[in-house]
C-alpha cells in the first residue's frame, strides 16, 4: 500500500540555520512527489514537485527537495530558514493516472527561533 | 493561474442543520476535484473525488449519505454536510486537477457545528 512517512513531527531551528524535513514514501511504481506548506488556518501550498528528470528540484521560497529512488526519500532542504517559515510541511505522493490520488504525510511542524 | 477558491471560509451552524460548500477553479477546468478533512494537528485524509458529471468516489469510512458530493460542472464542486453533527467540525479543503498529475487546494473552510 502507499504511505508516506514523515518521521519529524516537530522541528526547531534558529533563523538562519539550515533546515532539512524528511520524507520516505513507499509507493510501487515511480511516484510523483511533493511538498506542500500549510499556514494555520490556512490551505496549502505547493513548495516543489518531482515528476522526473533531475533529482534535485528546486521549488519557491528558496526550498529545494531530492529525489533518492535508492532511500525511497524526498527530503526538504533550505540553506537559511526564515521566521517567516514557521508553518506545517507536508511530504506527499501522487498516484497519478487515472486516480490521480494524493496521500500525505502526517506533516512536521516548523518553528522558528530569533 | 491554477487558483481555486472555496465559499464560505467559515461556517457556524446549529446540530442536525445541512451545510453546503463550494469548491470552484477559478482559471482552469478541473476533470477532476477532491474533498479531504482536516483536524487539528493532523494530516489532510481524503474522503472522496469527484469527477464532472459522474458520482463521487467515497474513501472508506466515509459516509456517501452524510457527505454529499456534487461536481456539475467543469469549474464546481460542492460539500454539503447532511444533519451536521458537533464530531462534523473540522477544517474541509477541496482541490481541483486539470489532468496533470498535480492537484491545486483552496483555502479551506472552517466548519463549526454548535
Amino acid at each position: 500500500a502507499q504511505s508516506v512517512t514523515q518521521p519529524d513531527i516537530h522541528i526547531t531551528v534558529s533563523e538562519g540555520a539550515s533546515l532539512e524535513l524528511r520524507c520516505n514514501y513507499s509507493y510501487g511504481a515511480t511516484p510523483y512527489l511533493f511538498w506542500y506548506v500549510q499556514s494555520p488556518g490556512q490551505g496549502l501550498q505547493l513548495l516543489l514537485k518531482y515528476f522526473s528528470g533531475d533529482t534535485l528540484v528546486q521549488g519557491i521560497k528558496g526550498f529545494e527537495a531530492e529525489f533518492k529512488r535508492s532511500q525511497s526519500s524526498f527530503n526538504l532542504r533550505k540553506p537559511s530558514v526564515h521566521w517567516s517559515d514557521a508553518a506545517e510541511y507536508f511530504c506527499a505522493v501522487g498516484t497519478g493516472g487515472a486516480t490521480n490520488k494524493l496521500i500525505f504525510g502526517t506533516g512536521t511542524l516548523l518553528a522558528v527561533q530569533p | 493561474g491554477a487558483v481555486v477558491s472555496q465559499h464560505p471560509s467559515r461556517v457556524i451552524c446549529k446540530s442536525g442543520t445541512s451545510v453546503k460548500i463550494e469548491c470552484r477553479s477559478l482559471d482552469f477546468q478541473a476533470t477532476t476535484m477532491f474533498w479531504y478533512r482536516q483536524f487539528p494537528k493532523q494530516s489532510l485524509m481524503l474522503m472522496a473525488t469527484s469527477n464532472e458529471g459522474s458520482k463521487a468516489t467515497y474513501e472508506q469510512g466515509v459516509e456517501k449519505d452524510k457527505f454529499l458530493i456534487n461536481h456539475a460542472s467543469l469549474t464546481l464542486s460542492t460539500l454539503t454536510v447532511t444533519s451536521a453533527h458537533p464530531e462534523d467540525s473540522s477544517f474541509y479543503i477541496c482541490s481541483a486537477s486539470g489532468g496533470r498529475n498535480e492537484q491545486f487546494f483552496g483555502p479551506g473552510t472552517r466548519l463549526t457545528v454548535l
